[in-house]
């Protein structure tokens, strides 16, 4: 089982749509999780940081689910300048010491007119 | 301003070949890290830094050589590039150790690397 598991997609939604998306992690002792995006072939930027409390950044909510195990990134009134791909980040480490941060392989958001 | 920065941005060479990527933050990061994205994995990390003259290797080391010798570069070099090592690569930074909520990595543009 992959460290980190988000469907790949593409998810395909109109403009003011609202979509989520899942992520799952298989380590327990997770620390920190972050949502990033990507546009195409460029650098990852960070979207937001997931607290157990969930968050909340305009249109954009994240979620943790520490018993089951995911993080969750809602998008309300989808914009086309959403469309990219949306990495789940993962810390495997103590808190404190050198954490790594372990990706999912991202999930693909295509908003269409 | 504040950035990672990479070079060279594209690159196409011939296997055997040494070359370096260079990868510089301005922003006095104690942390630095190389990464290659590939499709269908993810990103992976290749070496990480913890601070000037600290390395210690990441999931996919292999053909893989980083040093860190001042705090602001961070190199990566392929002594002999294989076209498996074909690749985009990311440089990337954050100010310490742990990572929190703001404590985040910033990436460099990618290289874009072809072994041939």
């Amino acid at each position: 089982r992959k460290e980190v598991e988000q469907d790949p997609g593409p998810f395909n939604v109109p403009e003011g749509a609202t979509v989520a998306f899942n992520c799952t992690y298989s380590n327990s002792a997770s620390q920190s999780f972050f949502w990033y995006r990507q546009d195409c072939r460029k650098e990852p930027k960070l979207l937001m940081s997931v607290y157990s409390s969930g968050n909340e950044d305009g249109r954009f909510t994240a979620q943790l689910n520490r018993a089951s195990q995911y993080i969750s990134l809602l998008i309300r009134d989808s914009k086309l300048s959403d469309s990219a791909t949306y990495l789940c980040v993962v810390t495997l480490g103590d808190t404190g010491t050198a954490s790594k941060l372990t990706f999912g392989t991202g999930t693909r958001l295509q908003v269409t007119l | 301003e504040a950035q990672v920065t990479q070079n060279p941005r594209y690159l196409i060479t011939v296997t055997g070949k040494k070359l370096t990527v260079t990868c510089s933050q301005n922003m006095n990061h104690e942390y630095m890290s190389w990464y290659r994205q590939d499709p269908g994995l993810g990103l992976r990390q290749i070496y990480y830094s913890m601070n000037v003259e600290v390395t210690d290797k990441g999931d996919v080391p292999e053909g893989y050589k980083v040093s860190r010798k001042e705090k602001r570069n961070f190199p990566l070099i392929l002594e002999s590039p294989s076209p498996n090592q074909t690749s985009l690569y990311f440089c990337a930074s954050s100010p310490g150790q742990g990572f929190s909520g703001a404590n985040v990595l910033t990436f460099g543009a990618g290289s874009r690397l072809t072994v041939l």
